[in-house]
């Protein structure tokens, strides 16, 4: 079975912390994912990678950014956290075939900043 | 902008009865997923359909994808409490050039015992 895993369930931070979410795969996918999640308006691409250093804004990429050092690891970074980035982190990762792609997500971190 | 309307937003239905949920777009895409997410959980895949006019059974649910790529439905046949979650749509978008992986508005269902 496909294993996406992220570092914390939750995780309470202070405004103005520079915040770590971390996600690792273990099925060798190209693709790599974060997602925010709130109430009322769904999922929401923050950044995505389909390759190593390779990084691409989603839609709402504004205070993030990420790292992918490795394959298997992608990173989520609150550069100064701030409370309106409370919200569910979902990291999800895919093998893209030919116009198909079917995410695998990890089990998310609930993120306060207070 | 959200290319993926999903409809209704909430149900809540008895056990038993059976429901529909949709999930419309002004564009065509070459594959669309369904995903059930339970409260304090990531989402999980349930399938994907590719070929316009598909229809594929998962027990009791029932996934259509439409003739045009555009749309696709979710019939759930005797609803059961534990079908209870929050249903996702999500496609491949293709805009100036940049592929994302973008999902649907959800559905929130809740079975009633």
């Amino acid at each position: 079975d496909v294993k996406v895993t992220q570092s914390s369930r939750y995780l309470v931070k202070r405004t103005g912390e520079k915040v770590f979410l971390e996600c690792v795969q273990d099925m060798d996918h190209e693709n790599m994912f974060w997602y925010r999640q709130d109430p009322g308006l769904g999922l929401r691409l923050i950044y995505f990678s389909y390759d190593v250093k390779m990084k691409e804004k989603g839609d709402i990429p504004e205070g993030y950014s990420v790292s992918r050092e490795k394959k298997e690891r992608f990173s989520l970074i609150l550069e100064s956290a701030s409370t309106n980035q409370t919200s569910m982190y979902l990291c999800a990762s895919s093998v893209t075939g030919t116009g198909v792609t079917e995410a695998f997500f990890g089990q998310g971190t609930r993120l306060t900043v207070v | 902008t959200q290319l993926l309307e999903q409809s209704p937003q909430f149900l809540s239905i008895q056990e038993g009865e059976n429901l529909t949920v949709y999930c419309n777009s002004s564009s065509v895409f070459s594959s669309l997923q369904w995903y059930r997410q339970e409260p304090g959980e990531g989402p999980v895949l349930l399938v994907t359909v590719v070929t316009g006019g598909e229809v594929k059974k998962l027990k009791r649910l029932t996934f259509q994808f439409g003739d045009a790529r555009k749309d696709s439905s979710l019939h759930i046949t005797a609803a059961q409490p534990g079908d209870t979650g929050l249903y996702l749509c999500a496609g491949e978008s293709y805009s100036s050039g940049t592929y994302k992986y973008i999902f649907g508005t959800g559905t929130r269902l809740k079975v009633l015992a």
